[in-house]
């Protein structure tokens, strides 16, 4: 069974960088053409997208964020990661780690439990 | 950007009946389309990719139609376990990657 798991603090100072990490277990990740992603929601809002990881270590991020934006994959510890720096509190939010396994397109089948970092001082 | 917008922001239906959620977007996205549901504290999850293929393990009530920029789910007779907000996102012209605003689905 595919499971995603986010980690990271709950709490990041304002303009510092907040760091997450997903780890993925349940699958093999070597030879899959998986989609890694990060996704974020606001307490009591929609989705937004933050980026992409392909598997062949190609990145794509939203252009709103992409000048804030790093995510990177480890296979062989079966983990990708998040990095947004100078957050300010428009940046709280539910972030979920999310990968796409199943037929082409950029959509998401598998999530994690998402974890909520507030940025406050 | 490409634009999604649902309609209506909130829909209450009764237990056993049918639910219809409409997605449109602001250009073309072809069948790129995707829905998912979220209920309070959970995580969303994937109930329709290319616009009307059912994911993993989702009930047959759940369909999905539309191509270019309408699209619609439907539950065909809804179960207590389907009241919850409901995400369409395209992926045809990206990044970014957009959602809608969502709509959530109430008991009546």
């Amino acid at each position: 069974q595919l499971h995603l798991q986010e980690s990271g603090p709950g709490l990041v100072t304002p303009s510092e960088t907040l760091s997450l990490t997903c780890t993925v277990s349940g699958v093999s990740l070597s030879g899959g053409r998986y989609y890694w992603g990060w996704i974020r929601q606001p307490p009591g809002k929609g989705l937004e997208w933050i980026g992409t990881i392909y598997y062949s270590g190609s990145t794509y991020y939203s252009p709103s964020l992409k000048s804030r934006v790093t995510i990177s994959v480890d296979t062989s510890k079966k983990q990708f990661s998040l990095k947004l720096s100078s957050v300010t509190a428009a940046d709280t939010a539910v972030y979920y780690c999310a990968l796409r396994v199943g037929p082409t397109g950029h959509y998401f089948d598998y999530w994690g439990q998402g974890t909520l970092v507030t940025v406050s001082s | 950007e490409i634009v999604m917008t649902q309609s209506p922001a909130t829909l209450s239906v009764s237990p056993g009946e049918r639910a219809t959620l409409s997605c449109r977007a602001s250009q073309s996205v072809s069948t790129n389309l995707a829905w998912y549901q979220q209920k309070p504290g959970q995580a969303p999850r994937l109930l329709i990719y290319g616009a009307s293929t059912r994911a993993t393990g989702v009930p047959a009530r759940f369909s999905g139609s539309g191509s270019g920029t309408e699209f619609t789910l439907t539950i065909s007779s809804l179960q207590s376990e389907d009241f919850a907000v409901y995400y369409c996102q395209q992926y045809n012209n990206w990044p970014p990657i957009t959602f809608g605003q969502g709509t959530r689905l109430d008991i009546k």
